[in-house]
């Protein structure tokens, strides 16, 4: 089983300020098969990226994404209050397919 | 605009039956793998189950093998899953979501608004 740590757990930071999520794997992933989620309370998740670094439809260019093999960065270049949320990647590519635990983002 | 919306969820004992139903529109249904995701309550997000845009390749987690089954009506636009066996750790906010692709292996980019399945005597 591939297991996707992210990190760090918790980031707290400033409207405008860049955030940088990190998910690491287990096992090599393929990069088509790595894809990053926004989930804000009591909502249902939402598709940032997915394979590694492609924008989903309507996702604003301030999401990025990018990395590799076992290393995999979200990256929220400015920081705007809305971005407060939980964000989870997730590998789909091997069975059993895995989530990481997720990285709650605070504005400050 | 895509819309997925689950139903079947409640309150049932532990090794009872259910069915979850997701009905989808915006898209052609056809065309596209779906998957169903869990959420244990304050807890992150599992992979229940997966099936291709055919229907002829599915994916279970380990923990649902032999007790769900994931099905889908491409003349309905229906996907289901039937539960059977619950147990109380199969708690949870069931998400019908849409994959991007024909395969499962890009992840999902329409979620539904969850559908509650509570495990308890």
């Amino acid at each position: 089983e591939i297991v996707l740590t992210q990190s760090p757990g918790t980031l707290s930071l400033s409207p405008g300020e860049r955030a940088t999520l990190s998910c690491r794997a287990s096992q090599r992933v393929s990069s088509s098969y790595l894809a990053w989620y926004q989930q804000k309370p009591g909502q249902a998740p939402r598709l940032l990226i997915h394979g590694a670094s492609s924008r989903a439809t309507a996702i604003p260019d301030r999401f990025s994404g990018s990395g590799s093999g076992t290393d995999f960065t979200l990256t929220i270049s400015r920081l705007e209050p809305e971005d407060s949320a939980v964000y989870f990647c997730q590998q789909c590519g091997s069975s059993p397919l895995t989530f990481g635990g997720g990285t709650k983002v605070e504005i400050k | 605009e895509v819309q997925l919306v689950e139903s079947g969820g409640g309150l049932v004992q532990p090794g009872g039956s259910l069915r979850l139903s997701c009905s989808a529109s915006g898209f052609t249904f056809s065309n596209y793998a779906m998957h169903w995701v869990r959420q244990a309550p304050g807890k992150g997000l599992e992979s229940v189950s997966a099936i291709s845009s055919g229907g002829g390749s599915t994916y279970y987690a380990d923990s649902m093998k032999g007790r769900f089954t994931i099905s889908r009506d491409n003349s309905k636009n229906t996907l289901y899953l039937q539960m059977s066996s619950l147990r109380v750790e199969d708690t949870a906010v069931y998400y019908c979501v849409k994959a991007v692709s024909s395969g499962w292996y890009s992840g999902g980019d329409h979620w539904g608004q969850g559908t509650l399945v509570t495990v308890s005597s």
